[in-house]
């Protein structure tokens, strides 16, 4: 069965970094994806991660991908107050048309 | 349109009763998905359209909820005899096809209280 696990808070302060770990545990994942919730507001995508790649670098974010560990991650570099959030981390499978979305980690970032 | 519209954004009902909730996703995205996002839970599939058809609704909670697409475009979400435990948060979502790699494009949601 698929099942993705994430933390669901973390703490920082501004000008950190913010790591954000997901766990999944089917191998047949096709794309990893990462997206943000601000209050009161949809998810957002922020970016995605083909599952033969094990990095992805986008301006301030890095993913990192462990297919062997099923480990993936999120770094958001030089963490501003305007990343307070909720990440959703999901996977795509080849089996099914949904995306299947972990329980998100609210990331507080203090000043 | 720009972005994926959903209508009520806030609906307050009282137990029992039907509510209808809307999507409008972008035009020309083939691909439709409603979830359900309740405090603590994540997010939580409830079915995928493609096109108008629904070939996958098994995350529908009971017979209560069900849903329909018409002209492969606006989609709507009907739950019938309204309980507490359906209170939560509505998303609906849309994409160009399924498996693309860029995902979806979700609207705002519709917060469904019921009282």
């Amino acid at each position: 069965g698929e099942d993705v696990e994430q933390s669901l808070f973390l703490s920082v302060r501004e000008g950190d970094s913010s790591v954000i770990n997901c766990t999944y545990t089917d191998s047949s994942s096709t794309y990893l994806y990462w997206y943000k919730q601000e209050p009161g507001a949809g998810l957002q995508l922020l970016t995605y991660i083909f599952s033969n790649m094990d990095m992805k670098q986008d301006q301030r974010l890095t993913v990192l991908l462990n297919k062997k560990d099923k480990h993936l991650s999120l770094r958001i570099a030089d963490t501003q107050t305007g990343d307070s959030a909720i990440y959703f981390c999901a996977e795509g499978l080849r089996s099914q048309g949904n995306l299947i979305f972990g329980k998100g980690t609210k990331l507080s970032v203090k000043p | 349109g720009a972005g994926v519209s959903q209508s009520p954004s806030n609906k307050v009902t009282e137990k029992g009763k039907d509510v209808e909730l809307r999507c409008d996703p972008i035009s020309g995205h083939t691909a439709l998905y409603w979830y359900r996002q309740s405090l603590g839970q994540g997010l939580e599939f409830l079915i995928y359209f493609q096109g108008n058809s629904a070939p996958d609704k098994s995350g529908l909670p009971s017979d209560r909820f069900s849903a329909e697409r018409t002209g492969g475009s606006v989609s709507t979400l009907t739950i019938q005899r309204t309980q507490q435990e359906d209170s939560a948060v509505y998303l609906c979502a849309s994409s160009l096809e399924r498996d693309r790699a860029d995902g979806y494009t979700f609207g705002s949601g519709t917060r469904l209280t019921v009282v």
